[in-house]
């Protein structure tokens, strides 16, 4: 059973240009978990989504940023028209049911030039 | 809004020596967690602790966890040059399902030889 798998696991994006992440969580996990960890600190939560919905977008920036959990295919975070200060690692996280341990990706280093 | 403290941020001790590395939270929550992370890694689970009282071991690191003080510690025992990483303790705060995590800083520990 693969684990949460993350790709790419490094991106390089100029100022201005879309970022897209993508997170296929375990076989059987339908509850996914995005957060962002910038330099030298700790992960923040950003959202919380099921398939097809978004729970929980507290932790989300108001602009520029986005996510989805299709009825098939992975779930996607999206930051439109990126700044260096975007520059983190963002790690996606699954769960199989309700309020059971969430397990991680290896994540995506998005490097904003 | 939960806020989750670390102590120390940094911590530089010799091998074979014992420390503590505290967290404390600042509401009530079912679940906390203990991770390790190595540069540039993803997160390795090492303990959840589940109830108040509640004290896990694995190796060299011994975690507990007591509610009512809202505080958890991470005891390291008779370090080795292996266990130099950062590791951060979480708290779940999902109310009402989900596993949404609000992360301490981190500890930086370096095992010197």
């Amino acid at each position: 059973n693969a684990g949460v798998m993350q790709n790419p696991r490094h991106l390089v994006r100029r100022r201005g240009q879309e970022a897209r992440l993508r997170c296929s969580p375990m076989k059987g996990h339908s509850h996914v978990y995005w957060y962002r960890q910038l330099p030298e600190e700790g992960l923040k939560f950003m959202v919380y989504l099921q398939k097809e919905n978004i729970i929980d977008e507290s932790g989300m920036p108001k602009e520029r940023f986005s996510a989805e959990f299709p009825k098939e295919g992975p779930s996607i975070l999206r930051i439109q028209q990126v700044v260096r200060g975007d520059s983190a690692a963002y790690f996606c996280a699954s769960s199989p049911v309700v309020d059971t341990e969430a397990f991680f990706g290896q994540g995506t280093r998005l490097t904003v030039v | 809004e939960l806020k989750v403290e670390q102590n120390p941020l940094f911590l530089s001790m010799q091998e074979g020596k014992n420390y503590t590395i505290y967290c404390n939270y600042s509401t009530t929550s079912d679940r906390l967690y203990w991770y390790r992370q190595d540069p540039g890694k993803s997160l390795e689970s090492l303990f959840v602790l589940l109830s108040n009282g509640a004290v896990k071991q694995e190796g060299r690191l011994m975690a507990s966890l007591d509610t009512k003080a809202r505080l958890s510690t991470l005891h390291i025992t008779a370090a080795v040059h292996d266990l130099s990483a950062t590791y951060f303790c979480a708290v779940d705060w999902g109310e009402t399902s989900g596993s949404r995590l609000t992360f301490g800083e981190g500890t930086q520990l370096t095992v010197n030889p």
